[in-house]
């Protein structure tokens, strides 16, 4: 099936530095991505979709200049989270799908736990 | 916009007995899909199953069934034969007028399986 790996898993940071999270899609390549922030015992909340070769969109009330979102390659998407703060701790997921026309699954990253302190 | 509604914060359920996850939606698209997903404390997202709107039948993956009911904006998730290792958060999502739309999740129903 279908891998989708995120790096790192958990990361730790302090506040007003910069996180980059990397979401790679292993065995397939993914014109789409998605990224989604969870926060403890909550749904999934969509930040951004992000195509290869071109800007991110933005969910509403989602900062772009905060989360930089980059869809360099049809194999990776990096997610940014600049001058992080206490607030920005979250659970992040990505996800992918494939450029298979018609297809509907989305591939989940295994998530990246952000504690900024 | 769609809008998923899970209504059951948390639901128990005995061992080996079968448990019905409520999920209803709403969208103005005509043609929509809908997922089920499970998340263990692990954090990862593993697909259940999936329906799309103009498939007439439910759709089946070995324990897990999908009633889906178009008329009533319903899917729900019927998991038989519980397991210890069913309990976990479960979400149900949905995309949009195509199968490339950005697919957008319920608030979840948390599910112990008692032995």
């Amino acid at each position: 099936g279908a891998v989708v790996s995120q790096h790192p898993s958990w990361v730790i940071c302090k506040s007003g530095t910069s996180v980059k999270i990397e979401c790679r899609s292993l065995d397939f390549q993914a014109t789409t991505m998605f990224w989604y922030r969870q926060f403890p015992k909550k749904s999934l909340m969509l930040m951004a979709t992000s195509n290869e070769g071109s800007k991110a969109t933005y969910e509403q009330g989602v900062e772009k200049d905060k989360f930089l979102i980059n869809h360099a390659s049809l194999t990776l998407s990096t997610l940014t989270v600049t001058s992080a703060h206490p607030e920005d701790s979250s659970f992040y997921i990505c996800s992918a799908r494939s450029g298979t026309s018609g297809s509907y699954e989305q591939y989940f990253g295994p998530g990246t736990r952000l504690t900024v302190t | 916009a769609q809008k998923i509604t899970q209504t059951q914060p948390g639901m128990f359920v005995q061992e080996k007995e079968a448990v019905t996850l409520d999920c209803t939606y709403d969208t103005s698209d005509q043609s929509y899909g809908l997922f089920w997903y499970k998340q263990p404390s692990s954090g990862e997202m593993i697909f259940l199953i999936y329906q799309g709107s103009y498939d007439e039948q439910n759709a089946t993956e070995g324990r897990y069934s999908l009633n889906f009911q178009k008329a009533r904006k319903s899917a729900n998730l019927v998991i038989s034969a519980s397991q210890l290792g069913d309990s976990a958060m479960y979400f149900c999502a949905m995309h949009g007028e195509t199968s490339y739309d950005k697919v957008i999740f319920g608030p979840g129903t948390s599910l112990s399986v008692i032995p």
